[in-house]
């Protein structure tokens, strides 16, 4: 099977625009969760999806959002970039309790 | 809340000796999942091992090794004859068992270099 994947994997954006990042799950997985990974924060839960249904979110302004297609394959939004959004942006999807990530979207804000 | 620590930043490691990352974690939950995860330079998080909380056997997967300690809330990994391509991050993680929700807790990571 293939793992999950991530598109792109790099992508420079300027402040105040707006991004949307893909992720692929493996075959049959249905949830898929997303990760913001920084240098100070480390890694922090933005939010899972499962059946097309967000189910859990974290802590991030509503600049950040997501959704999941019938396919299971999920995309996340950030609008207004700020500086602050620089990060490794990672996709996950679960099976049996078990979550397999993507290699991430380096996401570069200038 | 749950909170996950790794209180060691950056450790070291002879190739072919062995190494112990430490982990601790703060729940009121009795049931819950911990995990080790490894993500070398190319970034692909990976697992490494898991353990489910109401199981008192150690998890064991090849040379990595866990300590589980429910009572001191501490989950330490080992890794034996360790080989060049260890050389990563170390992460350690939680998820509550107590709803399907898909929110794991990760600690802030533990960088291992592999010495030749």
């Amino acid at each position: 099977k293939a793992g999950v994947t991530q598109t792109p994997r790099y992508l420079i954006k300027t402040r105040g625009q707006q991004v949307t990042l893909s992720c692929s799950p493996i075959s049959g997985h249905r949830s898929v969760s997303w990760y913001q990974q920084t240098p100070g924060q480390g890694l922090q839960f933005l939010f899972e999806y499962f059946s097309e249904t967000q189910r859990n979110k974290g802590n991030f302004p509503g600049r950040f959002s997501g959704r999941q297609f019938s396919n299971s394959r999920s995309e996340m939004n950030v609008s207004t970039l700020e500086l602050g959004d620089s990060a490794l942006y990672l996709c996950a999807s679960r099976d049996k309790n078990i979550q397999y990530f993507g290699a991430g979207t380096r996401l570069s804000v200038l | 809340a749950q909170t996950v620590t790794q209180s060691q930043p950056e450790m070291s490691v002879q190739e072919a000796e062995t190494v112990t990352l430490s982990c601790t974690y703060d729940t009121s939950e009795s049931d819950y999942y911990l995990f080790w995860y490894k993500q070398p330079p190319s970034r692909q998080m990976i697992l490494v091992i898991r353990q489910e909380a109401y199981k008192q056997q150690n998890a064991t997967e090849n040379r990595f090794s866990v300590n589980f300690q429910k009572a001191a809330k501490s989950f330490s990994l080992k890794i034996s004859d360790s080989q060049l391509g260890d050389a990563a991050m170390y992460f350690c993680a939680y998820r509550s068992m107590k709803t399907s929700y898909d929110k794991v807790i990760f600690g802030p990571g533990t960088s291992l270099s592999v010495i030749p």
